[in-house]
């Protein structure tokens, strides 16, 4: 069983702080990580999907880094919004079907 | 394009009846997983369907679930004789492809069970 883990599990942060979180999985078998952001009663978004060790992607104020020989990534915000409020989902793809193990998530509430 | 649509938004029953569930993917996409959100809990994954054929039921409780995708419509996720543990959200999302392809979410169904 994939146990794929985030932390913290939920931030409050200022507007305008800088903040970032992390994801830790298994480093063997690797495939890729995806990012989702997830608002109350919406859809989880997509965000990223990270497949190469040391690989950096960015959306916006937005990115996210990736190592794979470690087993963590990190997704940092900077200048938070309020609008950047929401729950922050890690996931990898396991099995035959690659469906995404998803960790607890966290939970971001950016102060006005 | 439309996003991943799921239909109904909100779902009630009464212990005992059935809970038909709908997911008609994002134009395009053949891959269908279904994922359920217990509450408290965090999102787990419960089946994998292509057109016609479930590829992948291993998170899907072994009685009273079943789920289609068949070649013409929405996918189904069919729950009989629901009980109140059956209560969580639903999610389905879609992909073009497996593993690395983005697997994108509907907005989820609600199910309530009485």
């Amino acid at each position: 069983i994939l146990n794929v883990e985030q932390s913290p599990q939920s931030l409050h942060v200022q507007e305008g702080d800088s903040t970032n979180f992390t994801c830790s999985f298994p480093s063997s078998n690797f495939y890729a990580l995806h990012w989702y952001r997830w608002e109350t009663a919406k859809s989880p978004e997509a965000l990223f999907v990270m497949t190469l060790n040391g690989d950096e992607k960015k959306k916006g104020r937005i990115s996210a880094t990736l190592n794979t020989k470690e087993g963590y990534s990190y997704l940092y915000i900077k200048g938070s919004q309020p609008e950047d409020s929401a729950t922050y989902l890690c996931a990898s793809p396991s099995g035959s079907a690659r469906q995404l193990t998803f960790g607890s998530g966290t939970q971001l509430t950016v102060l006005p | 394009n439309a996003g991943v649509m799921q239909n109904p938004r909100h779902l009630v029953r009464r212990r005992g009846q059935e809970a038909r569930l709908r997911c008609s993917p994002m134009k395009g996409h053949s891959h269908v997983y279904w994922y359920r959100q217990l509450p408290e809990e965090g999102l787990k994954f419960m089946v994998y369907l292509q057109k016609e054929n479930i590829i992948d039921e291993s998170g899907m409780p072994k009685e009273r679930f079943s789920a289609e995708f068949p070649k013409e419509g929405p996918s189904i996720l069919r729950i009989q004789q629901v009980v109140r543990g059956d209560s969580a959200a639903y999610f389905c999302a879609s992909s073009p492809g497996q593993g690395e392809d983005t697997q994108y979410f509907g907005p989820g169904t609600r199910l309530t069970v009485l």
